[in-house]
């Protein structure tokens, strides 16, 4: 079946540090690609997404390229903030009607002053 | 727009009782779903819904029933709570059809089953 891996975590950075938070995955079609945040005490929102292979999505300074020869996913930005302080779920969609999200299980980003 | 709102926020039950968690969106979508929250386990898929009166089971089904009378509503019912089913729970919607379109969720409702 369709799977997402992403790295565990919790990540501490300190403020101003370079993130990347590694996504990969398998899936039976050709997905559509996602990253979702979810602040403390609320739900997911989307950050980015990428509908083919190349596509580069980014929001608010992260960026993350849609690699399908390395089935990867991976998100960057190049200054955190505190208030980047979150957890990020890497998830993909397949077309066709109804698809079922595929989430990854999170990985919680902790960025210190 | 208020988006996808979801009631109420906490909840405790006791085991045997049963409840029903509400969700409702404004944004006149097609498909919704009923997700639970988990610690490292992400989030995965109780029922969903792809119109008015068509339901459907996604992974972890057992135990809730969902029914879509309307467009806007899509409750989730807890027949009879189990301390299995503490989790946090999220509604979320999206646009229907072959394309792909991104889901937007609810706040969540955290619930307890002593």
């Amino acid at each position: 079946g369709d799977s997402v891996t992403q790295m565990e975590g919790p990540v501490t950075l300190s403020e101003e540090a370079f993130l990347t938070i590694n996504c990969t995955y398998t899936a039976t079609g050709y997905p559509s690609l996602f990253w979702y945040v979810q602040y403390p005490g609320e739900g997911l929102q989307l950050l980015l997404k990428a509908t083919k292979a190349d596509d580069k999505g980014s929001n608010k300074g992260f960026e993350a390229t849609y690699r399908k020869e390395t089935t990867s996913f991976h998100l960057e930005k190049g200054s955190v903030q505190v208030s980047d302080s979150a957890v990020y779920f890497c998830a993909l969609r397949l077309s066709g009607g109804y698809q079922k999200v595929t989430f990854g299980t999170g990985t919680k980003l902790q960025v210190i002053p | 727009n208020a988006g996808v709102t979801q009631t109420p926020k906490f909840q405790v039950l006791k085991t045997g009782q049963s409840m029903t968690l509400q969700c409702a969106q404004d944004m006149n979508h097609e498909y919704m779903s009923w997700y639970r929250q988990d610690p490292g386990m992400g989030l995965r898929l109780i029922h969903y819904s792809v119109g008015a009166g068509i339901t459907d089971q996604g992974e972890v089904p057992n135990g809730y029933n969902v029914s879509r009378s309307t467009t806007e509503d899509f409750p989730l019912r807890l027949l009879s709570a189990a301390p299995s089913q503490t989790s946090v729970y999220f509604c979320a919607s999206s646009y229907g059809g072959d394309s792909v379109y991104e889901q937007y969720f609810g706040p969540g409702t955290r619930l307890t089953v002593t």
